[in-house]
């Protein structure tokens, strides 16, 4: 079973950042935190991935709470096409990766 | 590099019926592994390999098979397709040097069986 808790669907304005959260209360010391996006019913995509620290790539921003029970996604300036199902995983990088259901972004107009 | 490629996109089967999803990658991964994602549902993991001659189960391993008798290929099996076996699969990749990696998927095989 995942062992992430991610609301269901959110809605975000085009430009405006979106912000998802995630809970993962029973994470472990050496486990990672990794956010993949699926866009329609293509493969998922990496998008990034952390332990502890804040970590920023070109895409979006991750931002891990001191005590690593939860951690929010940031898309700075959603467009069209970040509209997608975005998980949330957490992992130990050697151990397959397990899914939950993600939640569903759409990014309105 | 061609990435993960999955062959074929679309099957048909009938309900008892056999056949093999075929996965393959040029990016001298370890690391492969086959899941199922049912509508509106997220990826089941069926089965995974850490390298060539090494494989294990999944979450959803039943009524499928998988060997791995080169770094590139994965090869998923229907021993007995059935109707709950309807979904979409992907094939995914990634080297196994650790934590930081990550893991690239194909674009999937829709399977339908009546």
């Amino acid at each position: 079973d995942a062992k992430t808790t991610q609301p269901t669907s959110m809605d975000c304005a085009e430009g405006r950042a979106a912000n998802l959260p995630c809970n993962h209360s029973t994470i472990s010391g050496n486990e990672y935190v990794y956010w993949y996006r699926q866009i329609h019913s293509q493969g998922p995509q990496y998008i990034i991935h952390g332990l502890k620290n804040n970590e920023t790539n070109e895409m979006a921003s991750l931002i891990i709470t001191e005590d690593r029970k939860s951690s929010t996604l940031i898309l700075p300036h959603a467009t069209l096409r970040d509209t997608a199902v975005y998980y949330c995983i957490v992992g130990s990088g050697n151990t397959p990766l397990v899914f939950g259901k993600g939640t569903r972004l759409s990014v309105i107009a | 590099n061609a990435g993960v490629t999955q062959t074929p996109k679309f099957q048909v089967l009938k309900t008892g019926q056999s056949m093999t999803l075929q996965c393959a990658q040029d990016m001298n991964h370890e690391y492969m592994s086959w899941y199922r994602q049912d509508p509106g549902m997220g990826l089941r993991l069926i089965h995974y390999s850490v390298g060539a001659g090494i494989t294990d189960q999944g979450e959803v391993p039943n009524g499928y098979n998988v060997s791995r008798s080169t770094t590139e290929d994965f090869p998923l099996r229907l021993l007995s397709a059935a109707p709950s076996q309807t979904s979409v699969y992907f094939c995914a990749s990634r080297p196994n040097r650790g934590v930081t990696d990550t893991q690239y998927f194909g674009p999937g095989t829709r399977l339908t069986v009546l």
